[in-house]
């Protein structure tokens, strides 16, 4: 089984800082990775994900990741945080029916003022 | 406007009733998991189903039962068995295509009193 390891359980970052948030996975195949944003009691909303086309890839709200095969990781960067984007953030690999994700434990992102 | 839909948002609960938590998808799509979130945790994979009428148990199926008996619902009842209950519950749905990504419902607050 897959498994995924997200780097910090709490990121604080000032406003117009770069956010960086860390995801590493194992796998013994190519994975399809994603990531996903979560704002408190609501549902999972899609970031972006990896499907083994470019290797660096953009997704909404100005974030984008780069898949980087021989260090299994598949880093979520902004380069100017918003107030907006205080949240919780969850990596996610495939399994390899592809059917099933598994989550890293997600990292929380305050935003300072 | 397609979706996932879960109902109830807040749910509450005696210990010893069963209760069970709707999941409703009009996006047409194969496939529906439940997870289960707790803080710390990420979400954990409680039951699937690719098809009508067959589902499998994930990593945490102990103590829920589900059905699917329409493409379209995934109801997940929580049994008197499960021993911890109180949770935040995710419903999710995605194609059949591989590398598509997982659309998830707003969520239901279940708390055993």
């Amino acid at each position: 089984a897959q498994s995924v390891t997200q780097l910090g359980s709490h990121v604080s970052v000032s406003e117009g800082a770069l956010v960086l948030l860390r995801c590493n996975y194992s796998s013994s195949v190519p994975p399809y990775l994603f990531w996903y944003v979560q704002y408190p009691n609501q549902g999972l909303q899609l970031l972006l994900k990896y499907t083994s086309a470019a290797t660096l890839v953009k997704g909404i709200n100005g974030f984008e990741a780069e898949f980087k095969k021989s260090e299994t990781s598949f880093h979520l960067t902004k380069p100017s945080a918003h107030m907006s984007d205080a949240a919780e953030y969850f990596c996610a690999v495939s399994d390899e029916d592809d059917y099933k994700l598994s989550f890293g434990a997600g990292t929380t992102v305050t935003v300072r003022a | 406007d397609g979706g996932i839909t879960q109902s109830p948002k807040y749910l509450f609960r005696k210990e010893g009733q069963n209760v069970t938590l709707s999941c409703e998808q009009n996006l047409n799509h194969d496939a529906m998991y439940w997870y289960r979130q707790d803080p710390g945790q990420g979400l954990r994979l409680i039951y699937y189903s690719q098809i009508v009428n067959d589902f499998q148990k994930g990593d945490i199926a102990e103590g829920y039962s589900v059905s699917r008996e329409k493409k379209e619902s995934f109801p997940l009842t929580v049994t008197s068995a499960q021993k911890n209950p109180t949770a935040f519950y995710l419903c999710a749905s995605k194609t059949s295509i591989s590398y598509n990504e997982q659309f998830f419902g707003p969520g239901t607050r279940l708390t055993v009193l």
